[in-house]
């Protein structure tokens, strides 16, 4: 199985601020990686899909890079609405898997 | 509009087999391009990804899970049904059933559509 490793397990920001969230892969997975948000007692939502392509109304600030092996997901401009959970997750093959999750929050 | 609904037991007991199902709207399980999952979390873990099921009846499973698990289909009442048994108090967790957009086998996005989730509690 493909393992995703996500650093840091935790962030603390504050709002205007830009943070940067990366996910390595245990083996190369092309561009097949999508980053999901969730908020407390929510299903996680699809933000960035094939690594760098912004899911549909998802806000600007939000950006996804990489391929291969590392990622970044990256939010800019912090809202307060951003503070929650991350998690990527490989597509390229199954077992589909995930990365353990960053939680942002706030400073 | 596509949406998923998790029915299922919200209590099992250690060793008993869990069976849930998953309700779709909005596409058809016999569409070739269509790829439905479970995915699960335990409290405040990670998501863990447990199954998918193609349009052609096949699946894919966790690779740890995957002597436990069962997801099949039923076309007609556009359901999809997950089976696991052994039940152990490790798998309490809110269970998932997704939509896994892409193009199968080709390519697949991610999960553009989520369920609300169906919490079960594993205890004697």
């Amino acid at each position: 199985d493909i393992q995703m490793t996500q650093s840091p397990s935790s962030v603390s920001a504050s709002v205007g601020d830009r943070v940067t969230i990366t996910c390595r892969a245990s083996q190369a997975i092309r561009s097949w990686l999508a980053w999901y948000q969730q908020k407390p007692g929510k299903a996680p939502n699809l933000l960035i899909y094939a690594a760098s392509s912004l899911q549909s109304g998802v806000p600007s600030r939000f950006s996804g890079s990489g391929s291969g092996t590392d990622f970044t997901l990256t939010i800019s401009d912090l809202e307060p609405e951003d503070f929650a959970t991350y998690f990527c997750q490989q597509t390229n093959s199954f077992p589909f898997t995930f990365g353990q999750g960053t939680r942002l929050e706030i400073k | 509009q596509v949406t998923l609904k998790e029915s299922g037991p919200v209590l099992v007991k250690p060793t008993e087999t869990l069976t849930l199902t998953c309700t779709v709207s909005g596409f058809s399980l016999s569409n070739t391009i269509m790829g439905v999952s479970w995915i699960r979390q335990p409290p405040g873990r990670a998501l863990e990804w447990l199954a998918h099921i193609f349009s052609n009846d096949e699946g894919a499973y966790s690779t740890s899970l995957k002597s436990r698990l069962t997801i099949s289909k039923d076309t007609s009442k556009s359901q999809v049904v997950l089976t696991m048994t052994n039940m152990d108090p490790l798998d309490t967790a809110t269970y998932y059933c997704v939509h896994v957009w892409g193009s199968p086998p080709y390519y697949y996005y991610g999960v553009d559509v989520w369920g609300l989730g169906t919490t079960v509690t594993v205890s004697s």
